[in-house]
This record gives structure tokens, sequence and C-alpha cells, in this order.
């Protein structure tokens, strides 16, 4: 069975402009979260969505959106880049969420200029 | 909240030392227990996992106890490698409203010399 994947792998954008990162689950996972990590803050939640409603969010700002398609392939995007946006974004996929295991996937690099 | 306290790398060992690295948590009623390693460039691997109070996880070698009563989940491997060399985060699920998401520890960064 094939793993999360995650694309681009790396990305390089400025100050200003806006991204969206992509997520495929493991098939049959309902469940996509996404962690940002950075060396300061460390692994930081995002948001979860569960068939295509978002379920959670963290403590991030609206600049930070996702959403999840029926397929439940995921997309995250981030309006506006600051330079401390700058981070791996890993996204995770599990069978219904909650307490179950999460697979993450090799992430997406972000650098913001 | 729930809060994971893992304790500060660098580690470095030499190839077959014995490896412990602590991690105490704070959460209120029985969370899942996790331990995950990231190898250079790569995402996070789930290690080993516990899901109740005394269950041991256990995995390539690694062990680790859920401890109720120490609120501990210390990692340990009896003979370490050189491919061992990753950083690892201890985590956590908790219970009812935040059962959804991960809390992580800062992570341990652990380098093996041969």
């Amino acid at each position: 069975k094939a793993g999360v994947t995650q694309t681009p792998r790396y990305l390089i954008k400025t100050r200003g402009q806006q991204v969206t990162l992509s997520c495929s689950p493991i098939s049959g996972h309902r469940s996509v979260s996404w962690y940002q990590q950075t060396p300061g803050q460390g692994l930081q939640f995002l948001f979860e969505y569960f068939s295509e409603t978002q379920r959670n969010k963290g403590n991030f700002p609206g600049r930070f959106s996702g959403r999840q398609f029926s397929n439940s392939r995921s997309e995250m995007n981030v309006s506006t880049l600051e330079l401390g946006d700058s981070a791996l974004y890993l996204c995770a996929s599990s069978l219904a969420g909650g307490p179950n295991e999460q697979f993450f996937g090799p992430g997406t690099r972000l650098t913001v200029l | 909240g729930n809060s994971v306290t893992q304790m500060e790398g660098p580690v470095t060992l030499s190839e077959e030392a014995f490896l412990t690295i602590n991690c105490t948590y704070t959460a209120t009623g029985y969370p899942s227990l996790f331990w995950y390693v990231q190898y250079p460039g790569e995402g996070l691997q789930l290690l080993l996992k516990a899901t109740k109070a005394d269950d041991k996880g256990s995995n390539k070698g690694f062990e680790a106890t859920y401890r109720k009563e120490t609120t501990s989940f210390h990692l340990e491997k009896g003979s370490v490698q050189v491919s061992d060399s990753a950083v690892y985060f201890c985590a956590l699920t908790g219970t009812g409203g935040s059962n959804y998401k991960l809390t992580f520890g800062k992570g341990t960064l652990l380098t093996v010399n041969p």
C-alpha cells in the first residue's frame, strides 16, 4: 500500500505571496491532519479534516486554511506569506482520526524569502 | 492543556551503548503515548506506541513502558547502531475533545558513532 505523499517537496516563495501544498493520504484513510515543524516551535498542529469537513483547528492565524476533497486528498493554503512561515509542513493520515495511529508523509519544505 | 517534556539533546553514543531518552507528560485521563523517529530529510515514522497504563510498546529493539504513576514513557534500547541516528519525538493524543491531534515533545537528536 502506498504511503502518504506530499507535493511539492520543496518550495521557495517571497513574502506576501500565497502557497498551496497538497497531500494524498493512504488509500482508505479518511482523516488528514497537518502539522508545522520549525526549529523554534517544534511540531505544532494546524488542522484536521475528515470526510471533507474541518473537524479541528490549532492556534494559527486565518492565513492558514485547508480543504479536503471527496477522495480524501487534502490541500493547505497559506496566504500573505511571512518569513516566519518558513517550515517543514507535514501531513498525516489515519483511518478515522482520533487516537488512531497517524502515518506521516515526507513533508513539504517551504522557504519564504 | 496537554504537554510533553523530553530530555534535551543532543545525545551522542558509541555503537552498542545503552540508550535512554526520558519523556514525561501532562494530560487528563488516559492518553495514548507514542514515540516517533525522524531520519534526516524525511517525515515522521511511528516507532512504538502504548494505549493504556503498564502497556509496553516495542519495535526494532526499542521499548517504552506507559507509567501512569510517574506520567512517563521513557524510550530505551539495549544496544544502539549507527543507523539509529535520528531525531526522536515523544507524543501523545489526549482523551475526549483533544484526542484528534498529536502533542509532541521538542525532540531529541541522537547521534551514534561507530
